[in-house]
């Protein structure tokens, strides 16, 4: 089993949906999650870093964490064409930079 | 401020050949890390480095990967000999953890190695 599970899609949506993204995880020591992104040909880059459980918002991208089930879950509102992209889960147990383990990464495309 | 820079940002190599790839960090940055990421996978950590001193290498493949990283700035990674199942994006990722202070790491473009 892997320590990090994620749906790797592909997803496709229209213009202006609400996109939901998840990941779950078997590790109980993460303590840190992130969701990056990566575009076609490019490094990752950090979208959302959360601290252990709670909800962060950050404009149209929320981030939500459920440590007791193991869940960690990316919302995308008002989604936009620039949105298409590779979304990686991460997680690590000492860091936002530390060890990260990610997941498959989820495809999605928003079609305008 | 200028990104992780690596190069080449291609390669191609035939089977039990040698590579090198090439990492400079954004300026500061005592942290060093090399993830692999094979072709519809998430990114796997080779191996850290703080400042020139290995932190963690227990998923890089000794027998065929090296790296270093002299002066603690730039870092490369070889392999020798490459195999097939070494095709992947090889990342360069910096960020300032000096083991106190939580930061984020920053990545490179890549460099995407195919083995023929």
């Amino acid at each position: 089993q892997k320590e990090v599970e994620q749906d790797p899609g592909p997803l496709s949506v229209p213009e202006g949906a609400i996109v939901s993204l998840n990941c779950t995880y078997s590790n109980s020591a993460f303590q840190y999650f992130m969701w990056y992104r990566q575009y076609s040909r490019k490094g990752p880059e950090l979208l959302m870093y959360t601290y252990s459980s709670g909800n962060k918002e950050d404009g149209r991208f929320t981030a939500q964490v459920d440590k007791s089930s193991k869940y960690i879950s990316l919302f995308i509102r008002d989604s936009q064409p620039s949105d298409s992209a590779t979304y990686l889960c991460a997680m690590s147990g000492g860091g936002g930079a530390q060890k990260l383990v990610f997941g498959q990464g989820t495809r999605l495309t928003i079609n305008p | 401020e200028a990104g992780v820079a690596q190069s080449p940002r291609y390669k191609i190599i035939e089977k039990r050949q040698s590579v090198a790839f090439w990492c400079n960090p954004i300026s500061g940055h005592a942290t060093l890390y090399w993830y692999q990421q094979i072709l519809g996978q998430g990114p796997k950590l080779l191996i850290q480095f703080q400042n020139n001193g290995v932190v963690d290498d227990s998923q890089l493949p000794k027998d065929r990967f090296s790296a270093e990283r002299l002066k603690g700035v730039d870092s490369t990674l070889k392999i020798q000999p490459a195999k097939l199942e070494d095709s992947a994006v090889y990342l360069c990722a910096s960020s300032t953890w000096t083991g106190r202070r939580d930061t984020e790491a920053f990545f490179g473009q890549g460099t995407r190695l195919t083995v023929v």
